[in-house]
Parts: structure tokens; C-alpha cells; sequence
């Protein structure tokens, strides 16, 4: 079945630095990305679509600057989270719709200290 | 009013118990209704789908649809330990420009007893 490779699945980064979290589709081409968001007991809150060889669309609210999203190919999209702050620890999750749903990422824990 | 209503639970069963997982949404836009399985700090995992009202099984698992009262369901039947984990509905509908529109519900948590 169709898997996305999400990495890495825990980071744990001093404040103002920056991370990328990867998301790799490993047996199909991901033209669309969707990167999301979840607090605990949260919903998964979209952040933002990136699209291969375009610039990502983001949801309203979301600080484009502050999470910059590549999709250079068709297999590998990328979020990165640049001057983390604590308030941005949270669970990021991609996912790569499918005929039927989509398939998620398992995940990436960020923890800014 | 939320779009997608779904109580976060936790739910916790016995063993072999019948589970029944709800929601409710207000757009009627909404055209392809899904399940999500989420264990513990993993991405969800797409379990039921679902397009327009009606029943769909799959082993132990049935999703209903009632789109006329705009609440839908999972049943999980012969419920075991393994199936303790957080619910996710999920719904989607068109949008102009060809993209969809897709909402989760918040979840809710399962925990089956052994």
C-alpha cells in the first residue's frame, strides 16, 4: 500500500533554532502535500498544502515565513520551522491524498526547550 | 458551531464489547465521509470510507452514513485490546478551483479492557 516516510519521528531543539521534518512518498508520487498540526486532545488543524514545483498555499492564521514548506520533487516534501519558539512544540503530521483518504506520516514530536 | 462535532471520550469497554463512534457535522456539502485509527504518537491510519449515506463493512469494522440527519458512525464489533487507540472522522467536499475541503473531527479516545 502507499506509505509516506515521515522523519524525524522526535526532535528535540533549543529556541531560535531552526528544524526540517521530511516527508518522503516511498511507492507512489505525491504531487500534493498537506502538513498538519495537532495539540493533544486537538483535531488535526491544516497548516498549510504544498504542491510539487509550486509555492505551498497556507491556511489562514499560519506564519508562512516562520513554516516554510519545499516540494521539490514528486516524493519528498519538507517543513521547516525556522526560529522555534516553545509555543511551537506540538505533533506535525504530512499526508498525501490518495484515490480514497489520504495517507499520513507517522508523525514528528517537536519539542523546542 | 464546529463543522464536524465528535466527543473526545475517553471511551472504555470491555472486551468483546460492540463500540459505537459518532459524529455529527452541519455542512451538507460534505461528500466522502472517512475513519481514521491514530495509536499513541503516530499518524492516523485510514480505516473506513465512505461516499453518500449508506453502510459499508469491512471485517469487524461498519461505517454508517445518515446523511439526511448529517451524523455518522463507526461500529466496531467484537472489540479487542488491540483496537484501543483514537477514532478520527473525517469529511470532505468539493471546493472551487477543483481542491477539496477536509475536516477531522477532534477523535475520540477507545480503550477496550482485556
Amino acid at each position: 500500500g502507499a506509505v509516506v516516510s515521515q522523519h524525524p519521528s522526535r526532535v528535540i531543539c533549543k529556541s531560535g533554532t531552526s528544524v526540517k521534518i521530511e516527508c518522503r512518498s516511498l511507492d507512489f508520487q505525491a504531487t500534493t502535500m498537506f502538513w498538519y498540526r495537532q495539540f493533544p486532545k486537538k483535531s488535526l488543524m491544516l497548516m498549510a498544502t504544498s504542491n510539487e514545483g509550486s509555492k505551498a498555499t497556507y491556511e489562514q492564521g499560519v506564519e508562512k515565513d516562520k513554516f516554510l514548506i519545499n516540494h521539490a520533487s514528486l516524493t519528498l516534501s519538507t517543513l521547516t520551522v525556522t526560529s522555534a519558539h516553545p509555543e511551537d512544540s506540538s505533533f506535525y503530521i504530512c499526508s498525501a491524498p490518495r484515490m480514497y483518504g489520504y495517507t499520513f506520516g507517522s508523525g514528528t514530536r517537536l519539542t523546542v526547550v | 458551531q464546529k463543522e464536524v462535532e465528535q466527543d473526545p471520550g475517553p471511551l472504555s469497554v470491555p472486551e468483546g464489547a460492540i463500540v459505537s463512534l459518532n459524529c455529527t457535522y452541519s455542512n451538507s456539502a460534505f461528500q466522502y465521509f472517512m475513519w481514521y485509527r491514530q495509536y499513541s504518537r503516530k499518524g492516523p491510519e485510514l480505516l473506513m470510507y465512505t461516499y453518500s449515506s449508506g453502510n459499508k463493512e469491512d471485517g469487524r469494522f461498519t461505517a454508517q452514513v445518515d446523511k439526511s440527519s448529517k451524523y455518522i458512525s463507526l461500529f466496531i464489533r467484537d472489540s479487542q485490546p488491540s483496537d484501543s487507540a483514537t477514532y478520527l472522522c473525517a469529511m470532505s467536499a468539493e471546493r472551487s478551483g477543483g481542491t477539496y475541503k477536509y475536516i477531522f473531527g477532534t477523535g475520540t479516545r477507545l480503550k477496550v479492557l482485556a
